[in-house]
């Protein structure tokens, strides 16, 4: 069974730019979860979305940031303009049913954001 | 929007027994405990699940008391491939993922 796939794995951009993440979560899972990861820390949910409705956005700094999810399957993620302090991994995770930590989580590998 | 308290980090050797707990205020009733182990430049990978009591895995143990407002994650003899970050997760009244800010075990030989 193929994993939770994304890309980039790594983007250096200057502040003030705009980058976008892909995700494209495991076939089949419902539930796909966007979240920041500062180092050292643990994961912070963005952004939840169930089929391609949204469950839970309420730590997405809105003024900055933005996801869809197309046709209930693959994800993107946005952030225009980048700040130095969005400098983090951002991970994308599926599950096959919804329900707030009731379900495993299968993560993708991350992409590494810098912002210079 | 509630709060989990872990370890920051922790030390042990191999072949010895390690115990994580996590501490969870505010856990919504009808939530369940759910820990993740990561390694560096990887995603999380999901260890277990547990509502209450106790539950066992192949991998680990999982022991919630009755007020649900910690946990304890048991791994069974380590060695020094559980050297990693351990997190616990819950939701919250609200329903909202809570993750610990993480465990660094590290096993040593």
């Amino acid at each position: 069974e193929a994993g939770v796939a994304q890309s980039p794995r790594y983007k250096i951009i200057e502040k003030r730019q705009s980058v976008a993440f892909w995700c494209n979560p495991i076939s089949g899972h419902a539930t796909l979860y966007w979240y920041q990861q500062i180092l050292g820390q643990g994961p912070k949910l963005l952004i939840q979305f169930q089929n391609n409705g949204v469950v839970d956005d309420s730590q997405l700094p809105k003024d900055r940031f933005s996801a869809e999810r197309l046709k209930g399957v693959d994800s993107t993620l946005k952030i225009q303009p980048a700040k130095l302090e969005d400098s983090a991994v951002y991970l994308c995770a599926s599950s096959l049913v919804f329900g707030s930590g009731r379900n495993e989580q299968f993560f993708g590998p991350g992409t590494r954001l810098t912002v210079l | 929007l509630a709060k989990t308290t872990q370890p920051i980090s922790m030390d042990s050797y191999e072949g010895q027994e390690v115990n994580i707990t996590c501490s969870h205020n505010n856990i919504a009733t009808n939530d369940y405990i759910t820990w993740y182990q990561q390694f560096p430049s990887q995603g999380p990978r999901f260890i277990i699940q547990g509502y209450k009591t106790k539950v066992t895995n192949e991998v680990a143990s999982l022991f919630i008391p009755a007020d649900r407002k910690s946990s304890t994650l048991s791994l069974p003899r380590v060695s020094l491939s559980d050297t990693a970050v351990y997190y616990c997760l819950v939701g919250d009244s609200n329903y909202q993922l809570i993750w610990g800010a993480g465990t660094k075990l590290i096993i040593k030989p």
